[in-house]
């Protein structure tokens, strides 16, 4: 199973928006709705930012929002803040054998 | 509060053996699938297996199928990752983590981690 594909990176000013794709094919991102994002900053652990493709965890800011059309999901960053400068990995279900596979992740810089 | 709580660095020669740990608080710990996670240096998250600490139930990612053994002790809220004979490759940060929801239906998102393991693997 390969990793889902992100852009390497995607940048943006404080104030704009950024969306960052994750594409897979039909036995992962599009034959399930259970897709999830991470927000990684180095020496940190992950934080779970959505899941099931739109839900937030509570405490996550409403400036970041999930979506999916077909094999290919988007996280996208509204109002974007110098704190969201991370690292950020889209991952899928791809069934009972695969199980679970992440994203190649997407270096977010605020310019 | 829920926390994963990981053992700490480690620095072994290849071919040695190893064990990490990750005990979970403030939670049922038997009632969550437990996942690892792989971060190899300067590269992207990989996802490794899971276990059910409630009956040890054991799932592998087929690129981590008998490379690893991931396993549970549930009177001590504890999941573990061993190698039998670790190899340079297996240089990197692991991160343990919880499953979003409770029971054995499956893992659809990890929204608890620890701080991870770093192994070091060098002659």
């Amino acid at each position: 199973q390969s990793a889902l594909t992100q852009p390497r990176s995607v940048s943006g000013s404080p104030g704009q928006s950024v969306t960052i794709s994750c594409t897979g094919t039909s036995t992962d991102i599009g034959g399930y709705d259970y897709v999830s994002w991470y927000q990684h900053h180095p020496g940190k652990a992950p934080k779970l930012m959505i899941y099931d493709v739109t839900k937030r965890p509570s405490g996550v800011p409403d400036r970041f929002s999930g979506s999916k059309s077909g094999n290919t999901a988007s996280l996208t960053i509204s109002g974007l803040q110098a704190e969201d400068e991370a690292d950020y990995y889209c991952c899928s279900y791809a069934g009972s054998y695969t199980l679970d596979v992440f994203g190649t992740g997407t270096k977010v810089t605020v310019l | 509060e829920v926390q994963l709580l990981q053992s700490g660095a480690e620095v072994k020669k290849p071919g040695e053996s190893l064990k990490i740990s990750c005990k979970g608080s403030g939670y049922s710990f038997d009632t969550y699938w437990i996942g690892w996670v792989r971060q190899m240096p300067g590269k992207g998250l990989e996802w490794m297996g899971i276990i059910y600490p409630g009956d040890s139930d054991t799932r592998y990612s087929p690129s981590f199928q008998g490379q690893v053994t991931i396993s549970a002790d549930k009177s001590i809220n504890t999941a573990y990752m061993q190698w039998s004979s670790l190899k340079a490759a297996d240089t990197a940060i692991y991160y343990c983590a919880r499953a979003t929801a409770a029971g054995k239906k499956g893992v659809t998102a990890f929204d608890y981690w620890g701080q991870g393991t770093l192994v070091t693997v060098s002659s």
